[in-house]
């Protein structure tokens, strides 16, 4: 069964840098096809796709936040962890990881999702 | 603003059938799969549809998707109350390098 879990500081201070993790189980994320994805969405609206890391530290960034975010992977704790500069109060958001299915492509597993508010 | 377009809301009676359109353009519906998230009030987002018209296990058949040129749909028959979410088309974009979401339709049982 697989399991993702968001964890990271809940309040952040503009134009600090937001570090989150992404802990899992279930499967390897040195499975070939397999990835993990970070996905935010504001209060009351639409899913944002951040950041994509393949089981072969291929990196995918969203181009609108490229500049501002690092996607690494440690297998062997099996953790993913996000790191966002310069937050801003835009960035306030419930921030989700997601399992990339190796065959279909989908994301068929997301975490419970972490809730971070940007306020001084 | 989405890369995928979404109509904001819908509504269906129970039982009846209702379609959720999504559109996009070459670079992503039109070169790639399609894939459809529900998500439930305060919950996080559920894969529902994937590769166009695949349901995953457990998913009833009531949901099914479908894909044309640029345009993709999601229809979900014989509705239920506990249908009552919000609705996420997605799709890779070739020219973002990344995957894409619509704006998310929300779905209300009358």
């Amino acid at each position: 069964q697989i399991t993702l879990k968001e964890s990271g500081p809940t309040l952040v201070k503009p134009t600090q840098t937001l570090t989150l993790t992404c802990t899992f189980s279930g499967f390897s994320l040195s499975t070939s096809g397999v990835g993990v994805a970070w996905i935010r969405q504001p209060p009351g609206k639409a899913l944002e796709w951040l950041a994509l890391i393949y089981w072969d530290d291929d990196k995918r960034y969203s181009p609108s936040l490229k500049t501002r975010l690092t996607i690494t992977k440690d297998t062997s704790k099996n953790q993913v962890v996000l790191t966002m500069t310069n937050m801003g109060p835009v960035d306030t958001a419930t921030y989700y990881c997601a399992h990339r299915h190796p065959l279909h492509g989908g994301m068929d597993v997301w975490g419970q999702g972490t809730t971070v508010t940007v306020s001084s | 603003q989405s890369v995928l377009t979404q109509p904001p809301s819908a509504s269906g009676t129970p039982g009846q059938r209702v379609i959720i359109s999504c559109s996009g353009s070459s670079s992503n519906i039109g070169n790639n799969y399609v894939y459809w998230y529900q998500q439930l009030p305060g919950m996080a987002p559920k894969l529902l549809i994937y590769r166009n018209n695949q349901r995953p296990s457990g998913v009833p058949d009531r949901f099914s998707g479908s894909k044309s040129g640029t345009s993709a749909s999601l229809a979900i028959s014989g509705l239920r109350s506990e249908d009552e979410a919000d609705y996420y088309c997605a799709a890779w974009d070739d020219s973002l390098s990344g995957p894409v979401f619509g704006g998310g339709t929300k779905l209300t049982v009358l």
